[in-house]
């Protein structure tokens, strides 16, 4: 069975500073792994998303991710935070088991200080 | 291009009171429909999904149901509200790579309190 781990459910950083959100996943298949964004009071957005194309992936707003199966990690990254950065990151994979399901992490809150 | 609708935006109901949420999709056919709930500081929690017309399944026991009764229209209903139903409630719509769900597409959610 699929599943994800966010490191973190808090991360502060200031800005202009590289921004690190960790995601590890499990995954018995070959993953589709994405990251989405969500704003206060908002649905959420999709930042980026791997589907075993380019194990880098960029994404909107400056944001990349890289996929590395040694490390079953897909940690999302941003060289220089800005303070619309801040929302809620969520990780997450897709299954083919039990269903046309997504499985998200629980979520990394960034916060970013002036 | 494909547009998705939830409403209301937000709700205040008492508890014992029945629910009724509608979630739209626009631009696109035979979608997968998603409802999820996010508790306060909580994650997304999966409540239902559906792949087509009348074909829903549940991911977690509780008085919520939902429905499918068009191909892009998908509502969650409850006869009776809990306090603990109270949260923000995300419709969302994919297609589907093969046997995975690629890219999910949210709604704008609706914020339901219940007192």
């Amino acid at each position: 069975a699929q599943s994800v781990t966010q490191l973190g459910s808090h991360v502060s950083v200031s800005e202009g500073a590289l921004v690190l959100l960790r995601c590890n996943y499990s995954s018995s298949v070959p993953p589709y792994l994405f990251w989405y964004v969500q704003y206060p009071n908002q649905g959420l957005q999709l930042l980026l998303k791997y589907t075993s194309a380019a194990t880098l992936v960029k994404g909107i707003n400056g944001f990349e991710a890289e996929f590395k199966k040694s490390e079953t990690s897909f940690h999302l990254t941003k060289p220089s935070a800005h303070m619309s950065d801040a929302a809620e990151y969520f990780c997450a994979v897709s299954t083919n088991t039990g269903g046309f399901k997504t499985i998200f992490g629980a979520g990394t809150r960034l916060f970013v200080k002036a | 291009s494909q547009t998705i609708h939830q409403w209301p935006a937000t709700l205040v109901q008492p508890v014992g009171s029945p629910l009724s949420l509608e979630c739209t999709v626009e631009g696109t056919s035979n979608p997968n429909l998603y409802w999820y709930r996010q508790a306060a500081g909580r994650g997304l929690q999966l409540l239902f999904y559906s792949v087509g017309i009348g074909q829903i399944s549940s991911e977690v026991p509780q008085n919520l149901s939902a429905s499918r009764p068009q191909d892009r229209q998908f509502i969650l209903s409850s006869k009776k509200l809990l306090l603990s139903d109270s949260g923000f409630y995300l419709c969302a719509w994919s297609t589907s790579a093969g046997l995975r769900t690629d890219t999910q597409y949210f709604g704008p959610g609706t914020r339901l309190t219940v007192l």
